[in-house]
C-alpha cells in the first residue's frame, strides 16, 4: 500500500459525458501527479501540481483540467469522453515537486468509454 | 527530456544478479536517473534514483556511469516477485514529471 488512494477504481461511461477522478495524496506529500496508462500509447504523464499551483503539464488534452485543493487532494476532470480516452489512469504524490523525489502511485482508476 | 533507450526483453533465473541496462545520452547535467517497475495489474513501484554516484537501497544498486550517459539497475538476487516491466527515466529537470518510455520486460524463470 502506496498510501495513495484513488476513487473510484472502476468507472464505466459513455461518450459525451463527463467523469470526475479523485485522489488523496500520502500524507505529507506536497505534489501530485497524473498520468495515463493505455495500451497504444504506454505511461503518459498528463499534469503536475504542487502545493495547490500547476508545475508542468504534459500531453494533457483541452478536454481534461485537474486541480489540486487546499487539502492536497486532487481531481482529474474528463469531459466529453470518446472511446479512446478509456486508460487506467493513476495519480502519483512525493513530497516535493523537483526530480530529486521517490513518487508513490495509487492503485489507478481505469475508466472504460462505451 | 531527454530520451533513454532500454532493451525490449530480458530474462534471469532466479537467485541469481540481473543487471538491467540504460541509455540516456542527451541527459543533461542536472537530471536525475531514475528507474521505476510496474508489477501486472499495478501502479508503477519506485525503485530507486540517482544524480552521479551510484546508489544501494534495499531494493536495488544503481551504476552510473562516469559520463552519466548510461546506468544499470542491478537487481542482486532476482525473485519469482521481481518479474515485472522496468522503467529507466530520465529528465524532469526542476520538476518531478516523470516521462515513461516502453521499459524493458523482465522475466524471472524458476
Amino acid at each position: 500500500d502506496s498510501g495513495v488512494t484513488q476513487t473510484p477504481k472502476h468507472l464505466i461511461t459513455a461518450t459525451g459525458q463527463r467523469v470526475t477522478l479523485r485522489c488523496s495524496p500520502r500524507s505529507g506529500d506536497l505534489s501530485v501527479y497524473w498520468y495515463q496508462q493505455s495500451l497504444d500509447q504506454g505511461l503518459q504523464f498528463l499534469i503536475q501540481y504542487y502545493n495547490g499551483e500547476e508545475r508542468a503539464k504534459g500531453n494533457i488534452l483541452e478536454r481534461f483540467s485537474a486541480q489540486q485543493f487546499p487539502d492536497l487532494h486532487s481531481e482529474l476532470n474528463l469531459s466529453s469522453l470518446e472511446l479512446g480516452d478509456s486508460a487506467l489512469y493513476f495519480c502519483a504524490s512525493s513530497e516535493r515537486g523537483n526530480g530529486n523525489n521517490e513518487q508513490f502511485f495509487g492503485p489507478g482508476t481505469r475508466l472504460t468509454v462505451l | 527530456d531527454a530520451k533513454t533507450t532500454q532493451p525490449n526483453s530480458m530474462e534471469s533465473n532466479e537467485e541469481e544478479p540481473v543487471h538491467l541496462p540504460c541509455n540516456h545520452s542527451t541527459i543533461s547535467g542536472t537530471d536525475y536517473i531514475h528507474w521505476y517497475r510496474q508489477l501486472p495489474s499495478q501502479g508503477p513501484e519506485y525503485v530507486i534514483h540517482g544524480l552521479t554516484s551510484n546508489v544501494n537501497n534495499r531494493m536495488a544498486s544503481l551504476a552510473i556511469a562516469e559520463d552519466r550517459k548510461s546506468s544499470t539497475l542491478i537487481l542482486h538476487r532476482a525473485t519469482l516477485r521481481d518479474a515485472a516491466v522496468y522503467y529507466c527515466i530520465s529528465g524532469s529537470g526542476n520538476t518531478g514529471k516523470l516521462i515513461f518510455g516502453q521499459g524493458t520486460t523482465l522475466q524471472v524463470k524458476p
